[in-house]
C-alpha cells in the first residue's frame, strides 16, 4: 500500500527559504507526485508535477520561488523568498494503476 | 480560462442523499478524467472518486464505493456525485479536481481544482 509521508508543520522566516518534504513509502520511490497549495479558506491550488529524476512541470502563473527536486523515495517543494501569502498547507499527490490516488497528509507552513 | 464550479452541497439527515454537479469551462471537458476530493472540517485533503473521459471507467475511494456513484454528462460539461446512505463522517466540502493530462486512465496530477462545496450530515 502507497503512503506518502509529510510533516505536519513547518515554518521560516519571511524572506527566506523553506524546502518540504514528501516520502514515498517503501517500494514506491519511482513514482511522480504532485504539489498542491491550499491558502486559509481556499481551494486547492496546483503547483507542479514531479517526476522522479527531479524534472518538473510547473502550473500556470506558479512563482519561480516554487521549485522541486527528487531524491530516492524523497520529493521536495522548495520555496524561496517567503512572502506572507506562502502561509498555506501544502499536500502531495500520486497516482497510479491499483493505488488510485493518495494524498498525503499536509504540511502547514508558517512564515515568521 | 478554465474553471470548475461546484453546487449542490448542503445539510441532509443521516441515511440521506445529495448530489453534487461541477459545471467545467475553458477546455476539452470529455478529454479529460475528473476527480472528487473531499475535505472535512479542519483535515486533510481525501481522494473519493474518479470518472474516465468517456465515462466508461470509474474508481472509488473504499469509503464510498457502493455508496456513492460518479457520473459525467459530457454534451453539458457537467460533472456529478450521487452520495446515498449519507453517515456524519462523510461531512466534508467536496471538490472537484481535472486531471493535467489527456486521455489519460487512471488518473493524473490535478491541475484545476473548483472552490467546493459544503456538505454537512447531520440530524
Amino acid at each position: 500500500q502507497l503512503v506518502l509521508t509529510q510533516s505536519p508543520s513547518a515554518s521560516a522566516s519571511l524572506g527566506a527559504s523553506v524546502k518540504l518534504t514528501c516520502t514515498l513509502s517503501s517500494g514506491h520511490s519511482s513514482y511522480a507526485i504532485a504539489w498542491h497549495q491550499q491558502q486559509p479558506e481556499k481551494g486547492p491550488r496546483y503547483l507542479m508535477k514531479l517526476n522522479s529524476d527531479g524534472s518538473h512541470s510547473k502550473g500556470d502563473g506558479i512563482p519561480d520561488r516554487f521549485s522541486g527536486s527528487s531524491s530516492g523515495a524523497e520529493r521536495y517543494l522548495t520555496i524561496s523568498s517567503l512572502q506572507s501569502e506562502d502561509e498555506a498547507d501544502y499536500y502531495c499527490q500520486t497516482w497510479g494503476t491499483g493505488i488510485r490516488v493518495v494524498f498525503g497528509g499536509g504540511t502547514k507552513l508558517t512564515v515568521l | 480560462e478554465v474553471q470548475l464550479l461546484e453546487s449542490g452541497g448542503g445539510l441532509v439527515q443521516p441515511g440521506g442523499s445529495l448530489r453534487l454537479s461541477c459545471a467545467a469551462s475553458g477546455f476539452t471537458f470529455s478529454s479529460y478524467a475528473m476527480s472528487w476530493v473531499r475535505q472535512a472540517p479542519g483535515k486533510g485533503l481525501e481522494w473519493v472518486s474518479a470518472i474516465s473521459g468517456s465515462g466508461g471507467s470509474t474508481y472509488y475511494a473504499d469509503s464510498v464505493k457502493g455508496r456513492f456513484t460518479i457520473s459525467r454528462d459530457n454534451s453539458k460539461n457537467t460533472l456529478y456525485l450521487q452520495m446515498n446512505s449519507l453517515r456524519a463522517e462523510d461531512t466534508a466540502v467536496y471538490y472537484c479536481a481535472k486531471d493535467s493530462s489527456s486521455s489519460s486512465w487512471p488518473p493524473d496530477a490535478f491541475d484545476i481544482w473548483g472552490q467546493g462545496t459544503m456538505v454537512t450530515v447531520s440530524s
